[in-house]
């Protein structure tokens, strides 16, 4: 059974700072890997996708790696601003479309203005 | 990215009645769809796979007569709680997948059962 670990649980940092957020997978046979955003009380919204086939991807700030043969992944956060505040979860896809997601618990992050 | 409307966005209801939550997607079309739960400070857990046409597919452990769902089309899944209980007090979220298998979510519901 796959099962996906964030580290860490929680971090506050202080505006500017260029931080990562980590993410290991037990079953490194994934299709996908896909970064997500939640705020509070909110649904999820996508950053980043990586199919089993790339290394990295990046949008803006956000950089992620996917290094899927020691199942890990990180999200790079660059120069963040205290709208980045919210949980991060980081979550695998085994098969295709037609499987569902296996989700982290989430990195808390609070960025201090 | 694509578009998933879930509706409504809180819900409450008394202990034993039946609460519907409707799940769309607004720009393109989903064979498959998901329904997750998700308790406080807890991650989402997947507790169906929603097919356009036939039976959803549940976890294991997961009721499917407390859980119906129906995927009457392309575009709209729904998730009816039955007689509902307190203990099913919980975020629910769906999500829909594009031709990249890009997972989209909904804004969730919130139902809160007295």
């Amino acid at each position: 059974k796959q099962e996906v670990t964030q580290i860490p649980a929680a971090l506050s940092v202080p505006e500017g700072e260029n931080l990562v957020l980590n993410c290991s997978f037990t079953d490194s046979a994934i299709y996908n890997l896909q970064w997500f955003r939640q705020d509070p009380g909110k649904g999820l919204t996508s950053l980043l996708l990586i199919q089993s086939s790339q290394r990295e991807q990046t949008s803006g700030r956000l950089n992620a790696s996917l290094d899927k043969s020691s199942g890990r992944s990180t999200l790079y956060i660059a120069a963040s601003q205290p709208g980045d505040s919210a949980t991060y979860l980081c979550a695998v896809r085994k098969g295709g479309g037609a499987d569902g997601l296996t989700f982290g618990k989430g990195t808390h992050l609070i960025i201090q203005p | 990215g694509a578009v998933v409307s879930q509706h409504p966005s809180r819900v409450i209801c008394k202990s034993g009645t039946s609460v519907k939550i409707e799940c769309r997607s607004l720009d393109f079309q989903a064979t498959t769809m998901f329904w997750y739960r998700q308790f406080p400070k807890q991650s989402l857990m997947l507790m169906a796979t929603s097919n356009e046409g036939s039976k959803a597919t549940y976890e294991q452990g997961v009721e499917k007569d407390k859980f119906l769902i129906n995927h009457a089309s392309l575009t709209l899944s729904t998730l009816t709680v039955t007689s509902a209980h307190p203990e099913d007090s919980s975020f629910y979220i769906c999500s829909a997948s594009n031709r990249a298998a890009e997972a989209f979510f909904g804004q969730g519901t919130r139902l809160t059962v007295v």
